[in-house]
């Protein structure tokens, strides 16, 4: 099982739309979650932490099931601009001194007018 | 400039030729990341340097790869004999010491590597 598994897509969906992405990681010791943005040919560029509780940040809301392994993110009210590919990142430490950040290969979004 | 700054910015070799790719991290990030990427593939983790501490160099693929980084700053990752697999993107990343915490890297845009 790879450490960090997403559903490719793409997702393409109509603007205001609300879609949600699903993540799944396989080390139990992983300690912090967190959801990058890449746009085509860009580098990623973070857009959320996940916290236990779940978190929202606008239009974005992340959700985190430690039991299952399982992190979410959903997106409300979809603008063109999110078109992009989503990757879910963990974080945790394999070593004394050391800190993996372990990414997802990403879901893409196209958000079609 | 403020942001990560990485060169060359696109790399065209001849199978095995030796390469270098340099990374400028933001100035008093103390935390430095190389990944690479693929096309339609996820970043790959290659090495991880933080402060003095030995690197974390679990990622590199085998023993052509190597890096390092010089006075806490510039790093240097080196390619020899390169192969056609190694065409990917080299991204690097750093952070500030609580960056791990935070899970923020800031990214360079990255140096597009292609053997021929």
């Amino acid at each position: 099982r790879k450490e960090v598994e997403q559903d490719p897509g793409p997702f393409n969906v109509p603007e205001g739309a609300t879609v949600a992405f699903n993540c799944t990681y396989s080390n139990s010791a992983s300690q912090s979650f967190f959801w990058y943005r890449q746009d085509c040919r860009k580098e990623p560029k973070l857009l959320m932490s996940v916290y236990s509780s779940g978190n929202e940040d606008g239009r974005f809301t992340a959700q985190l099931n430690r039991a299952s392994q399982y992190i979410s993110l959903l997106i409300r009210d979809s603008k063109l601009s999110d078109s992009a590919t989503y990757l879910c990142v963990v974080n945790r430490r394999p070593g004394a001194g050391s800190y993996q950040l372990t990414f997802g290969k990403g879901t893409k979004l196209s958000v079609i007018p | 400039g403020a942001g990560v700054s990485q060169s060359p910015s696109n790399k065209v070799t001849e199978k095995g030729k030796d390469v270098e790719l340099r990374c400028d991290p933001i100035s008093g990030h103390t935390a430095l990341y190389w990944y690479r990427q693929s096309l339609g593939q996820g970043l790959e983790f290659l090495i991880y340097f933080q402060g003095n501490s030995a690197p974390d160099k679990s990622g590199l693929p085998s023993d052509r790869f190597s890096a390092e980084r010089t006075g806490g700053s510039v790093s240097t990752l080196t390619i020899q004999r390169t192969q056609q697999e190694d065409s990917a993107v080299y991204l690097c990343a750093s952070s500030s010491t609580g960056g791990w915490v935070t899970g923020e890297l800031f990214f360079g845009e990255g140096s597009r590597l292609t053997v021929l």
